[in-house]
């Protein structure tokens, strides 16, 4: 089945530890996203890739790197720098095209601290 | 900078009932509109998409609507079943035009509850 897997479903983080989000999609898709959800809130982009080897910086970046070697990965790493990591994690894609604009989600990584 | 926002925050209806999310965006230079479900502790499915030329759209018991002039876009759910309940998120797509960078701006959600 096509569909964006993120892995692992919970992860727990030491103080100054970094942790890393896997995030995998086969619907071939070229542009894919990280949001964050915090209880009672709205999600805000952490970062997005429209192509492979390029990606920009969201709303709420700092502390937070990501890479797109290949066009089906875009792993999140939440560094030691940012302080209030707990939260849910949300990875997206999209077609690009003026035509296709529907993002697709995966079913999140829950990310609590130690 | 586009602000989203959804009222009420939290609706509990009976089965049957016909009801009405709304969702109001400060921007009206707004390229699209999208409505997605989302179940506790997992990700979002996207419902409904209204692009900026259009002013409405219909998939089953639901229908969207698109206001850019009054900045309002509603979710109308027809015959409400205990499925439904979910919380319901609108997002708004700044675009002036071309392809997608999904960089939508989210409402907080109304949490639906349908009881039998």
């Amino acid at each position: 089945d096509g569909g964006i897997t993120q892995s692992p479903k919970y992860l727990f983080r030491k103080e100054g530890q970094n942790v890393t989000l896997s995030c995998e999609q086969n619907l071939n898709h070229d542009a894919m996203y990280w949001y964050r959800q915090d209880p009672g809130q709205g999600l805000r982009l952490i970062y997005y890739s429209q192509i492979v080897n390029d990606f920009q910086k969201g709303d709420i970046a700092e502390g937070y790197s990501v890479s797109r070697e290949k066009k089906e990965s875009f792993p999140l790493t939440v560094t030691s720098a940012q302080k209030n990591p707990t939260a849910f994690y949300l990875c997206a894609s999209s077609p690009r095209g003026a035509n296709n604009e529907k993002l697709f989600f995966g079913s999140g990584t829950q990310l609590s601290v130690l | 900078k586009q602000e989203v926002t959804q009222i009420p925050a939290a609706l509990s209806v009976p089965e049957g009932e016909n009801l009405v999310l709304n969702c109001s965006f400060t921007d009206s230079a707004i390229y699209n509109l999208q409505w997605f479900r989302q179940d506790p502790g997992k990700g979002l499915t996207s419902l409904l998409l209204i692009q900026s030329s259009q002013r409405e759209q219909t998939s089953g018991r639901l229908n969207a609507s698109l206001d850019k002039s009054s900045g309002r876009s509603t979710l109308y759910i027809a015959a409400s079943q205990p499925g439904d309940s979910a919380t319901y998120l609108c997002a708004g797509d700044p675009r002036a035009g071309g392809t997608s960078y999904g960089k939508l701006t989210f409402g907080q959600g109304t949490i639906l509850t349908v009881h039998p």
